[in-house]
């Protein structure tokens, strides 16, 4: 069984300032990474994710995740942020080979002020 | 790519009525898709496991009875939601599984329901 830890439930940002969203997992098994991004009152969107090779993945509007094994994190960041990022951000795994059934960590609420 | 809608995307239906949800892959064929059920401020619950032409597979605590699920297409599978109550008001989101790559879940826009 996996499962997923966001350490920050909330994480309010200024316009233009960088942030880290935190994301640790736990699995018996090698894990498939991803980061969605949910809108409000919308569905989730895939910003990026990690299968295998480099371990550092980028999405096209700027974000970054950095998938570190020896410390089972996978932490998203954007160096600077703006307004239209206000939004829902969900951590989640699979296991890999294994199996495609999501587990989603908590969220985290990313708050862009001017 | 990999576009999944649902339909309706807002539904408000009385205490005691059934509700049907759809969930389509507009521009692939899914082997495999998912629903999750919402609450507000909180993380997605899986509710069950659809693969088209067999049984859905449901989690712990999901009411098979009380939520139908038929995945009839490798493009089309729906909820229904029996009998629904005001606790059953919730973001109902769909995902769906591309056939050819299989690691990947893409989400539909939800479906909020709500039961007066």
């Amino acid at each position: 069984a996996q499962s997923v830890t966001q350490l920050d439930s909330q994480v309010p940002v200024f316009e233009e300032a960088p942030v880290e969203l935190r994301c640790n997992y736990s699995s018996s098994v090698s894990v498939y990474l991803f980061w969605y991004v949910q809108y409000p009152n919308q569905g989730l969107q895939l910003l990026l994710k990690y299968l295998s090779g480099s371990t550092l993945v980028e999405s096209i509007n700027g974000f970054e995740a950095e998938f570190n094994k020896s410390q089972t994190s996978f932490h998203l960041r954007k160096p600077s942020v703006h307004i239209s990022d206000t939004a829902e951000y969900f951590c989640a795994v699979t296991p890999g080979a294994a199996g495609n059934k999501l587990t989603f960590g908590g969220g985290t609420r990313v708050l862009v002020k001017p | 790519g990999a576009v999944v809608s649902q339909h309706p995307s807002r539904v408000i239906c009385k205490s005691g009525t059934s509700v049907k949800i759809e969930c389509r892959s507009l521009d692939f064929q899914a082997t495999t898709m998912f629903w999750y059920r919402q609450f507000p401020k909180q993380s997605l619950m899986l509710m069950a496991t659809s693969n088209e032409g067999s049984k859905a597979t449901y989690e712990q605590g999901v009411e098979k009875d009380k939520f139908l699920i038929n995945h009839a297409s490798l493009t089309l599978s729906t909820l229904t939601v029996t009998s629904a109550h005001p606790e059953d008001s919730s973001f109902y989101i769909c995902s769906a599984i591309y056939r050819v790559t299989t690691d990947t879940q893409y989400f539909g826009p939800g479906t909020r329901l709500t039961v007066l």
